[in-house]
This record gives C-alpha cells, structure tokens and sequence, in this order.
C-alpha cells in the first residue's frame, strides 16, 4: 500500500461535532501536511507539521504527528456544514526528494 | 498575493491527440510540481522540477514529458492521449524545503 493512507475513507457526522481523521505513512518524513479539497476543486493548505513536532493548532483544526507509528490526525472541532469536503494528507520523504505523497484522502460530510 | 496560474483550466481532446498543460509558479518560487488526479482518487505525483533541472520523478507515462523554462513556467505536454488520461492536472510550486503550500486550481482535461 502507499504512502500516507487515511482512515476512515468517509465520515459523516452532525453540524457542531468534532472529525477525526487519520493518516498513516511508511518511510520517515520531513514534514507532513494536511489539505481539503472540495468536489473536484483546488488543493488547500491547512496546516503543516514538521518531524519535529507533535501538535500544532490553526483556529478550529488540529493535528498531530506520532513519528514512532508514522501516523498524524486531523480534528476538526465544532465542525460546520461548510467543513464539508475530502481531507489528505500529504508526507515530504526524508532524502532529498522534491516530492509530496498523497493519500487516499477522507470525504467528510457535516450534516445541517 | 499571486497564486499558480494554470492553463487551459478545462481542456477536451480525443484518443490519440495531444495536450500541453501550462504552469505559472509564484514568483520567486524555485520548485514546481506536477500531479494527476484521476475522478474519485487521490494526487499522484508525476513529476518535480528545482531550479529548472528535473529533480524528481513519479508515476509519469513515457507519452508524458515536462520542462521547467527560464522564466521558471513549466509545460506538461501530454501526447497520445488515452481516456484514461482524463483527470484534474494540478500544478503546485514552493520554495524548496519549505513545505508544499501553494497549488493551482488545476486543468482539467478530458479525453474523448
């Protein structure tokens, strides 16, 4: 399997309630990065956490970052119907690559 | 600020034609980096090019090439194209090391 795998594939949950989502990756990184898309639109940054670091909070998201089981979550608390979209992750391998794996990605639904 | 700029942001083409794809980084961005997503998949990296020299590599088909120009633009030129070429073209530039923060909104081509 590849790179930056997400887990669950998709979430449903009720406007106000907190999401979850899950990343796993297999070959250590430099950093690792957190992106929404809606419906067949752009990538958007959300945040970036480096090898170095285990949490880091922007507004309602938060992430960690477990290097010793290659994996980090996304939450998103009091979520929003506007929250709605798929969420990836994306690793930066260790060793001078110039390259991001993707993946599978999350399609998060919040319900009104 | 200035965001990529990619163009066409919709392309149709049939089997067997070819397609270019361009890329306009953020200035003073160094990195440029190529990924296609099929409908309902996650990013695939093709190809990274730094400071205009190809640097890394991914699943890009021989019937695809790419080139970083001196104005740092880079094309995607696609040629005998299949259906299943039919997919979001993203473009994304960064500095290099800095994360990858900034991507296009993406062509999308479809072949008929």
């Amino acid at each position: 399997s590849q790179q930056g795998e997400e887990d669950p594939q998709a979430l449903s949950i009720q406007e106000g309630e907190n999401a979850t989502m899950n990343c796993s990756y297999k070959t250590s990184i430099n950093n690792l990065q957190w992106y929404r898309q809606n419906s067949g639109r752009g990538l958007v940054h959300l945040i970036l956490i480096r090898s170095n670091e285990r949490e880091k909070h922007s507004g309602r998201l938060r992430v960690t970052l477990d290097t010793s089981k290659k994996s980090s979550s996304l939450l998103i608390t009091a979520s929003r119907a506007a929250d709605t979209a798929s969420y990836f992750c994306a690793t930066d391998p260790r060793g001078g690559t110039y390259k991001y794996i993707f993946g599978t990605g999350t399609r998060l639904k919040v319900l009104a | 600020a200035a965001g990529v700029i990619q163009s066409p942001r919709h392309l149709i083409k049939e089997k067997r034609e070819t397609a270019t794809l361009k890329c306009y980084p953020i200035p003073r961005h160094d990195t440029v980096y190529w990924y296609q997503q099929g409908p309902g998949q996650d990013p695939q990296f093709l190809i990274s090019f730094y400071e205009k020299m190809q640097s890394d590599k991914g699943s890009i088909p021989d019937r695809f090439s790419a080139q970083q120009f001196s104005d740092y633009h880079s094309e995607l030129n696609m040629s005998s194209l299949e259906l299943g070429d039919s997919a979001l073209y993203f473009c994304a530039s960064s500095l290099a090391g800095r994360g990858l923060k900034d991507f296009g909104p993406g062509t999308r081509l479809t072949v008929t």
